[in-house]
């Protein structure tokens, strides 16, 4: 159970245009989602927390307008990032709980984004 | 042996023997600890969790010990296979907030 599911797993962009990446929650409902950044050989960094049915909250550092964030349905949220440049090239990885704040993040699989 | 490298410590041990990966934990206030491992292209994969009012919980080959006294986490693997080399992260959780706060991951290597 648990499963976090993210599409896609990689993805080549052109400078300047515009990519989706999805996170499901297959098998339980979410009504939070938490999308992640990570470059090579770091941690995670909390980029934004995804609320459905309101606005997303970003950390401090992220823009907003750059990653948008689309939380639609308890088991689905988007991130789009606007007018990619190749400093966005990264691994992005959502995650989301079952339960409360006690219980743990189960995270999709990543994608691995370039931006040529 | 541990060596830190330019971002990510590692540590090597040899198949079969027991693993130790520490982590200091930044909040006094954090109620709430997870380790996670993570193969490489993939996500964390969650692979136990304590409470704060723990200071051992034991999984399958894997016993996470809780010291608050000086802010300390460990993950022991025992009888370590090639199969758990990875970058293991641990996360932290401060009471009152929701927010992981993530370690800056150790890398096991397991040598045959």
């Amino acid at each position: 159970g648990a499963v976090v599911s993210q599409h896609p797993s990689w993805v080549i962009c052109k400078s300047g245009t515009s990519v989706k990446i999805e996170c499901r929650s297959l098998d339980f409902q979410a009504t939070t989602m938490f999308w992640y950044r990570q470059f090579p050989k770091q941690s995670l960094m909390l980029m934004a927390t995804s609320n459905e049915g309101s606005k997303a909250t970003y950390e401090q550092g992220v823009e907003k307008d750059k990653f948008l964030i689309n939380h639609a349905s308890l088991t689905l949220s988007t991130l789009t990032v606007t007018s990619a440049h190749p400093e966005d090239s990264s691994f992005y990885i959502c995650s989301a709980r079952t339960q409360g704040r006690g219980s743990p993040l189960h995270f999709g699989n990543g994608t691995r984004l370039t931006v040529t | 042996g541990e060596s830190v490298g330019l971002h990510l410590p590692t540590l090597s041990v040899q198949e079969g023997d027991n693993s130790i990966i520490n982590c200091a934990y930044s909040n006094s206030a954090s109620d709430y600890f997870i380790w996670y491992k993570q193969e490489s292209g993939k996500g964390p994969q969650f692979i136990i969790d304590i409470r704060s009012n723990m200071d051992k919980r034991q999984g399958q080959r894997v016993t996470v010990l809780l010291n608050k006294t000086v802010k300390h986490l460990s993950l022991q693997i025992a009888a370590t296979q090639p199969g758990d080399s990875a970058v293991y992260f641990c996360a932290e959780i401060p009471s009152g907030t929701y927010k992981y706060i993530f370690g800056t991951g150790t890398r096991l290597k397991v040598l045959a």
